[in-house]
Parts: structure tokens; sequence; C-alpha cells
């Protein structure tokens, strides 16, 4: 069985760009979260992907935005990127179905580092 | 609104001592409750979950967690740390409304031989 993956491991852009973080989900989970973790803090949701459409939000602009495509796997993208969006980004996927929705599965995350 | 909190930011024991780290929730319904360790650099690994039934339950590498409604806990403990231990602990609610999890801010642990 495979895990979660992310792809970039790091990235380093300059304030302004936009930038795409991947993610292939675990086999035969088909809901996709994506998290903003800050240095020294926990998690923040930013949004759920299922069935190719954002299926909940958090308090984060419009700049970010995701796709999830047919096999699942999804996109995080970063527009007018900001020296507060360095973190760590990471990936979760989960089998959808009551409280199954929220056994997440995290990948190793996309370390994003604006200059 | 839903809130974790985790009031110890670290703590450090010692190789073989007992551990608990404290996660307190504040959530209108019964919760679904989980633990999360972090090692540096990596990502979140489950380490076990609450949803309903049983309040005491076991997860991966002997750690156990007890849910107390009462007191809206659900504390992390382990009879014997390993030093393989050491690493960022996040306890988290399942926010149902908007299918997330919402996580405290973590208790570093800090393992000596």
């Amino acid at each position: 069985e495979t895990g979660v993956t992310q792809s970039p491991t790091h990235l380093i852009k300059t304030r302004g760009q936009q930038v795409t973080l991947r993610c292939s989900s675990q086999s035969g989970h088909n809901t996709v979260s994506w998290y903003q973790q800050a240095l020294g803090q926990g998690p923040q949701f930013i949004f759920q992907y299922y069935r190719e459409e954002e299926n909940g939000r958090g308090n984060f602009p419009p700049r970010f935005s995701g796709l999830q495509f047919p096999n699942y796997s999804s996109e995080l993208n970063v527009n007018a990127l900001e020296l507060d969006d360095s973190a760590l980004y990471l990936c979760a996927s989960s089998p959808r179905g009551g409280g199954l929705t929220y056994e997440q599965y995290f990948g190793p995350g996309t370390r994003l580092t604006v200059t | 609104a839903q809130s974790v909190t985790q009031p110890d930011i670290h703590i450090t024991v010692s190789e073989g001592a007992s551990l608990e780290l404290r996660c307190n929730y504040s959530y209108g319904a019964t919760p679904y409750l989980f633990w999360y360790v972090q090692s540096p650099g990596q990502g979140l690994q489950l380490l076990l979950k609450y949803f309903s039934g049983d309040t005491l339950v076991q997860g991966i590498k002997g750690f156990e967690a007890e849910f107390k409604r009462s007191q809206s806990s659900f504390n992390l403990r382990k009879p014997s740390v390993h030093w393989s231990d050491a690493a960022e602990y996040f306890c988290a609610v399942a926010q149902t409304g908007a299918n997330n999890l919402f996580f405290g801010t973590g208790t570093r642990l800090t393992v000596i031989p």
C-alpha cells in the first residue's frame, strides 16, 4: 500500500511569484485535504477536495486554490506569494464515509520558503 | 467554536519513565479526537483515534489515550518512554461541519538518557 506522497520536498520562491504543490493520495482514499504548518505551530486547514470539488475551506484567502484529479491526486496553488506563506504544506488523504473522513493520513510535506 | 488546548509546550522525561501529554478540547457534541506525532522535518503520523465506545483507546508504538467527557480531555499516555519517542505531539479534533481536523499547538517531547 502506497502512502501519501508530495512533491517537491523543498521549494524557494520570491515574493509575488506563484507556486504549485502536488500530492498523491494513499491507495483507496478519495478525499484530499491541505494544511499549512507555520514554524512552531500546529497545522491549519486550508481546504478539502472530494470528487474533484472543494468540500470545505478554512480561513485562507482566494489566492490559495486547488484541484483534484480523477485519480484523486491534488494540487495546491498559491498566487502572489507573501513572506508569511513560508511554511510546511501538508497534504492528507482519507477514505470517505462518516468518521473515516477525519482519519487523515499525512504526507511528508513540502517546505516552502518565500524570500 | 471548536478549540484544542495543549497546555504543555515542552516536556522532558527520562528514558523509561512514564509519560502523559495533556489535551483539552471545546466542542458541542461528542467529538472525534486524534493524536498525531511529528518527527523533525516530517509529516504527521496518526498514533490513535477516538470515535465512540470504549473511552480508553490503544494506539501504535505503545501509546494509549483516555477520553474523559466530564473533563473535556483526551490525554495521551505511555508507561515507558523510549529515546525514539522524542518528537512533537499534536492533539486534534474533527470539525464535522467543515470536514477538517483542528489541531492544538503541539507539545515537544524531549527524552533524556
